[in-house]
């Protein structure tokens, strides 16, 4: 079954402390893989879009991975506000996209 | 530039009415799609139109059905609500690359009693 799974649900970090974030899938033909941050009450904020295993993206203390089974977010000494959830979803197919999204990690940063 | 407009942003029906839901894409835009969030299935695509055509579609009942107009604004109408159905609804809009590059509205969070 065509899946994207997140791990941790959640994470509580104390500023400062860095950490990771995992979006793993199993689908076939990945064409993309993206990142979103959501803020409560809000759409989902495009982060990154990574193609390829082995490619990196990075914004402020955010990098983003990829491999050929998952990615990661990397969060380097984080701040309160990078308080959000953390989406990763994929699209894959041929002829016809499908997009699927993970359930998301809840990131809470205390100062 | 203006983002993601949805209208409206809240809403309460009850079972077995219809609404619809619209949305306004970024100026430019020609993609524009439509999702459901929940706390237990997280988020869903619904679908996509593209220059007025439906270009991709999730597995949602026939009582999801979406349009867009020559302005690429799309409206979405969900018929014979069930209490499944509450949820927030977002919209996305993005140039001719579609869903690879979308940016979100702030949703209408719709409520089924």
């Amino acid at each position: 079954e065509d899946q994207v799974t997140q791990s941790p649900e959640a994470l509580r970090l104390q500023e400062g402390e860095s950490s990771s974030l995992n979006c793993s899938y199993t689908v076939s033909g990945l064409r993309g893989l993206f990142w979103y941050r959501q803020d409560p009450g809000k759409g989902p904020e495009f982060l990154f879009t990574l193609y390829s295993a082995g490619e990196e993206k990075e914004k402020e203390r955010l990098k983003a991975t990829l491999t050929k089974k998952e990615s990661f977010l990397h969060i380097t000494a984080p701040k309160p506000e990078d308080s959000a959830t953390y989406l990763c979803a994929v699209i894959y197919g041929g002829a016809t996209n499908k997009l699927i999204f993970g359930t998301g990690t809840l990131l809470a940063v205390q100062p | 530039k203006a983002g993601v407009t949805q209208t409206p942003r809240y809403l309460i029906k009850t079972r077995g009415q219809q609404v619809t839901l619209s949305c306004s894409p970024i100026s430019g835009h020609r993609s524009v799609s439509w999702y459901q969030q929940t706390p237990g299935q997280g988020l869903q695509f619904l679908f996509e139109y593209f220059s007025e055509t439906q270009r991709n579609k999730g597995n949602f009942p026939g009582r999801f059905s979406g349009r867009q107009f020559s302005n690429s604004r799309s409206e979405m109408n969900v018929s014979t609500l069930e209490l499944g159905d509450s949820a927030l609804y977002l919209c996305a809009s993005s140039n001719d690359r579609g869903v690879e590059t979308q940016y979100f509205g702030p949703g209408t969070r719709l409520l089924v009693l």
